[in-house]
């Protein structure tokens, strides 16, 4: 099946430093890529819409100025995390799909444990 | 709005018990229907899928209904084992969401030996 690869799968950071993660869909284009956090035992919360060659749609909320998403190719989404805080230590995942139909399976990365220290 | 309410957890079977975790959905139009499974300190992956009322999805022993009468998706398996154990997510796409999957908040599933 289709592949997201995401990494780092793991980040320690200084409090105040950037951190950027990557996301690559290995095997498919995908022109919308997904990004989510996940507070410990808690769902996934959408945080931005990721439109390659366009902006970010981000959802109600989430600073666009702290979390910046580029979507520079078909393949590829990053997320930076800028002048991280403790609080910005989370579970992040993203997600992509092969196809815009709604019954198109979504696949997901294996996520990337921010922790700011 | 769309949204999806599922059971809250933790579930704890012992091996073997039968498994039920219950999903309702509400949606604007004519939604998708997924579980998701998160094994621990990993991303999510598909467990099945059901696109269209009265498909059952099934994948590893587990089954789960569209049934849109009940605008219910409840995900079953008839015989759970220690390596089920993981957090188990419903979810809906709707048509012309561009691909946005509306998550319920998870279900814990726990099966001890």
């Amino acid at each position: 099946g289709a592949v997201v690869s995401q990494h780092p799968s793991r980040v320690i950071c200084k409090s105040g430093t950037s951190v950027k993660i990557e996301c690559r869909s290995l095997d498919f284009q995908a022109t919308t890529m997904f990004w989510y956090r996940q507070f410990p035992k808690q769902s996934l919360m959408l945080m931005a819409t990721s439109n390659e060659g366009s902006k970010a749609t981000y959802e109600q909320g989430v600073e666009k100025d702290k979390f910046l998403i580029n979507h520079a190719s078909l393949t590829l989404s990053t997320l930076t995390v800028t002048s991280a805080h403790p609080e910005d230590s989370s579970f992040y995942i993203c997600s992509a799909s092969p196809g815009d139909r709604a019954d198109t399976e979504a696949f997901f990365g294996q996520g990337t444990r921010l922790t700011v220290v | 709005g769309n949204s999806v309410t599922q059971m809250e957890g933790p579930v704890t079977l012992s091996e073997e018990a039968f498994l039920t975790i219950n999903c309702t959905y509400t949606a604007t139009g004519y939604p998708s229907l997924f579980w998701y499974v998160q094994y621990p300190g990993e991303g999510l992956q598909l467990l099945l899928k059901a696109t269209k009322a009265d498909d059952k999805g099934s994948n590893k022993g587990f089954e789960a209904t569209y049934r849109k009468e009940t605008t219910s998706f409840h995900l079953e398996k008839g015989s759970v084992q220690v390596s089920d154990s993981a957090v188990y997510f419903c979810a809906l796409k709707v048509t012309g969401g561009y691909n946005k999957l509306i998550f319920g908040a998870g279900t814990r599933l726990a099966v001890h030996p």
